[in-house]
């Protein structure tokens, strides 16, 4: 249990759906994240969220859109995915963003795009 | 781009030592972490280096030489439980973090 809890595990979702991950964390930390991990690709930096404020969207398509209504939630909002968007979508959080801070992250939801 | 890069698999028996290496080029360097993370579970922080050298943790021990771009990992007495996958993860000038691909590691009886 790393304090970073994703909602939900798994999520199949057609191309037309509208879905939506949530995070939530209970460590009081300040910054938030959105990574995706793909098999045998590094984790990509999509979201930073830092106390509320979105400081980094690393050129992510607009079919997903993030949405953090506080410090200890983060939601993913996904509409008209495409299949090349299954992955694994893991959520974290830091105490700030400095050099040392190290990242607590949930177990991730494993999206499959049919 | 940032450019980070270690083995994609790595097999030892339990009990022996086994050395994942990593070697970055990067635009600045703030810091170098590794992770673990098993199948199916979130990543987990293992240790952090921002000065060359050698941190021990326990079994596990990482080192850095900034110099050279190059870090390794040290898992010693390994146990079945040591079985996943090693991430190497490097923060640039800019504060970002920059992950390799990982390194999966097999631990055999």
């Amino acid at each position: 249990e790393t304090g970073v809890t994703q909602t939900p595990r798994h999520l199949v979702m057609g191309m037309t759906n509208k879905k939506s991950l949530k995070c939530e964390q209970h460590l009081g930390h300040n910054a938030m994240y959105w990574y995706k991990q793909s098999a045998k690709k590094p984790l990509e930096l999509m979201f930073v969220y830092n106390f509320k404020e979105q400081t980094e969207n690393n050129s992510v398509p607009s079919r997903f859109s993030p949405e953090c209504p506080n410090s200890s939630h983060l939601f993913l909002h996904l509409h008209t995915l495409q299949p090349e968007d299954s992955a694994l979508y893991l959520c974290a959080s830091s105490q700030g963003t400095g050099d040392s801070e190290k990242l607590f992250f949930g177990s991730g939801t494993q999206l499959s795009v049919l | 781009g940032q450019n980070i890069d270690q083995p994609t698999e790595m097999t030892a028996t339990e009990g022996a030592i086994v050395q994942i290496n990593c070697t970055y080029q990067t635009s600045g360097f703030n810091g170098l972490f590794w992770y673990q993370q098993h199948a199916g579970e979130a990543p987990t922080f293992l240790s952090y280096n921002v000065l060359d050298g050698l941190e021990e943790k326990g079994r596990f021990s990482s080192f850095l030489s900034r110099s050279k771009g190059y870090s390794y990992l040290l898992l010693k007495e390994l146990q079945m439980k040591d079985s996943a996958s090693y991430l190497c993860a490097v923060r640039d000038r800019d504060y970002k973090l920059s992950f390799g691909a990982g390194t999966t590691v097999t631990v055999r009886a």
